[in-house]
């Protein structure tokens, strides 16, 4: 596909599960970015990847939070012990290299629902 | 530290009216401006971006933001709503140096026939 994809478009968890949410970038770009959403609020950041490595990852609330990019392209990002707080909807942006003024491409986002 | 304010969260205007959705932002470092649109179940699209040079910028579907900065504003506009313009609108802001974005709270926009 040309755009950026994320499985699964939906996801209901109960409170206390694990998660684990997947992200395809756009071929080549080796800059990825996660963000969450909550209801009636911007996108929030989390973890920005350049190539396998988190290059920052200031934006992740606590630790039950953790993201992956093993081969520098698709990722995962996991949620332990999921808490009703972490309902939202987390987006999945990418782009060609880091730096500069590359656009961020996102994909349509996972809503997460936490019972 | 960088933040983005918008103001209104809820912006109704008429068809083929003026639209104007307001957005100022605070960074401690010179700004990269975005403006973003994200229709109903679709993922956030670039509508424009501030980087340098020309302040007044045009972007995507007939609109275009000015970059004020003695008012630290990005204000998105159109001179003539269309229906298909119906959706939420987010301001960003990223400083150079520094690859995350920023976003305001956004804008729901309603076009009334």
């Amino acid at each position: 596909g040309a755009g950026v994809s994320q499985t699964p478009s939906n996801k209901v968890t109960e409170k206390g599960k694990y998660v684990e949410l997947r992200c395809d970038p756009i071929s080549g770009h080796t800059a990825l970015y996660w963000y969450r959403q909550s209801l009636g609020q911007g996108p929030e950041f989390l973890i920005y990847f350049q190539g396998t490595g988190a290059a920052d990852d200031s934006g992740l609330p606590n630790d039950r939070f953790f993201a992956v990019r093993p081969e520098g392209s698709v990722s995962t990002l996991k949620i332990q012990r999921t808490e009703r707080g972490d309902s939202a909807v987390y987006l999945c942006a990418s782009s060609l290299n880091a730096g500069g003024v590359a656009e961020q491409f996102f994909g349509p986002g996972t809503r997460l629902t936490v019972l | 530290a960088q933040s983005v304010t918008q103001l209104g969260s809820h912006v109704s205007v008429s068809e083929g009216a003026l639209v104007l959705l307001r957005c100022n932002y605070s960074s401690s470092v010179p700004p990269y401006l975005f403006w973003y649109v994200q229709y109903p179940n679709q993922g956030l699209q670039l509508l424009l971006k501030y980087t340098t040079g020309a302040t007044l910028v045009k972007g995507i579907n007939g609109f275009e933001a000015e970059f004020k900065k003695s008012e630290t504003s990005f204000h998105l506009t159109k001179p003539s709503a269309h229906m298909s313009d119906a959706a939420e609108y987010f301001c960003a802001v990223r400083s150079f140096g520094n690859e995350k974005l920023t976003f305001g709270t956004g804008t729901r926009l309603t076009i009334i026939p």
